[in-house]
This record gives structure tokens, C-alpha cells and sequence, in this order.
């Protein structure tokens, strides 16, 4: 079975705090994705990575950077947490070598900016 | 025009009912089709893959239609435990997510 874990389940932090997500996966998988998930506007990709020390901006890239240093390892990282960043974090992932791209998510992380 | 698009709902319906859910997509180029379930302040499941000659598990049927870019679900027998929201995924390695619909099955 396909593991994703994710540092936090519940996370406060104040306004121009400094924030790490951290993601971990356990299967080897190439590709990893960090969303964002806000009532009535669905899941909205951050970033993704194809690869270790790769990253690509998703639809919402602002506010955020990531870090992938090693395979398994995916981190989202708030460089000064604001308000409008307060929301429900998932990261995810999924493997190239199949016949699809179905992606395993973690059980995310609810962050609230004071 | 959003990437994909669903039906919000709610669909309210009866133990027993069969309901079906439609999503439309955009980008000619996708590759990858899936319903994705997710419960309240829980994260997505995969449900199920969805391929042109469409596929069924169990009580549930997917079917993709890629010359009018739709792609649906059925659920026959609903059962309570089928209350859920589901999404509609499409893409290639990066995948797009709709907002989902949601599923209420009374008793």
C-alpha cells in the first residue's frame, strides 16, 4: 500500500511566521505535488516535482516555495505566512512507470495564520 | 471555462437509488481520466480509473467519452456509506481536479 504522511495534521502559526510542510512517501514514487484545498474552489496545485532537486510552479505558486532534496521527501515551505494562507494543505504522489498518473494522497494538513 | 467542470449538487438521494454523476473537461491532450472520492475533512481517494471501453467495480461504472470530452459515473444500489463528494480527474502527470460533487444518500 501506497504511504503518504505529512508532518502535521493541525497547525497555528502567526502572521509572517516562517512554515514547513514536510511530505514523505514511501514507494519510490518519481512525482510528488503539493495542493491547497479551500471550500468551493477545490484542490489547486502549488508546485510539483518530477525529481529530486526538480520544481515546477503549479497554478497558484505565489507565497509558497518547495524543497526536494530527497526522493521521498516533498517540503512546502510559507516564507511569510498571511492570512489568505490559512487552508487545508495535501501533498500527494504518483508513479511514472505505470499506465497512468493516479496520485496517493496524504491526510493533509490544516494550517491557520493569525 | 474551468478545466473541468461538475455539477456541485448536492444530489440527495434515497437508499437503494441508482445516481449519476457527468464531468466535462477541457484539454484535448489529457491522458489520465479517475474519480476520486473524498469524505468530509478527509483527503481524496482513488475510486476508480476511467478508459475509453469504461470500466465498472461493482456497484460503480466509468465511462469516458474523449470526441465530446465527458466523462461519467454511475453508482447503482446506493448504500449510506456512498455519501461522499467525488471528483472528477483529468490529466496527464500533473492531473486537474474538479470541485467535485456531492452525494448524500438518505436512509
Amino acid at each position: 500500500d501506497v504511504k503518504v504522511t505529512q508532518s502535521s495534521r493541525y497547525l497555528v502559526k502567526r502572521t509572517g511566521e516562517k512554515v514547513f510542510l514536510e511530505c514523505v512517501q514511501d514507494m519510490d514514487h518519481e512525482n510528488m505535488f503539493w495542493y491547497r484545498q479551500d471550500p468551493g474552489l477545490g484542490l489547486r496545485l502549488i508546485y510539483f516535482s518530477y525529481d529530486v532537486k526538480m520544481k515546477e510552479k503549479g497554478d497558484i505558486p505565489e507565497g509558497y516555495s518547495v524543497s526536494r532534496e530527497k526522493k521521498e521527501r516533498f517540503s512546502l515551505i510559507l516564507e511569510s505566512a498571511s492570512t489568505n494562507q490559512t487552508s487545508m494543505y495535501l501533498c500527494a504522489s504518483s508513479d511514472t512507470r505505470g499506465q497512468g498518473y493516479e496520485q496517493y494522497f496524504g491526510p493533509g494538513t490544516r494550517l491557520t495564520v493569525t | 471555462r474551468k478545466e473541468v467542470e461538475q455539477d456541485p449538487g448536492p444530489f440527495n438521494v434515497p437508499e437503494g437509488a441508482t445516481v449519476a454523476f457527468n464531468c466535462t473537461y477541457s484539454n484535448s491532450a489529457s491522458q489520465s481520466f479517475f474519480w476520486y472520492r473524498q469524505d468530509c475533512r478527509k483527503e481524496p481517494k482513488l475510486l476508480m480509473s476511467v478508459y475509453s471501453s469504461g470500466n465498472e467495480d461493482g456497484r460503480f461504472t466509468a465511462q469516458l467519452n474523449r470526441a465530446s470530452q465527458y466523462i461519467s459515473l454511475l453508482i447503482r444500489d446506493s448504500k449510506l456509506s456512498d455519501s461522499a463528494t467525488y471528483l472528477c480527474v483529468v490529466g496527464r502527470r500533473a492531473l486537474t481536479f474538479g470541485s467535485g460533487t456531492r452525494l448524500q444518500v438518505q436512509p
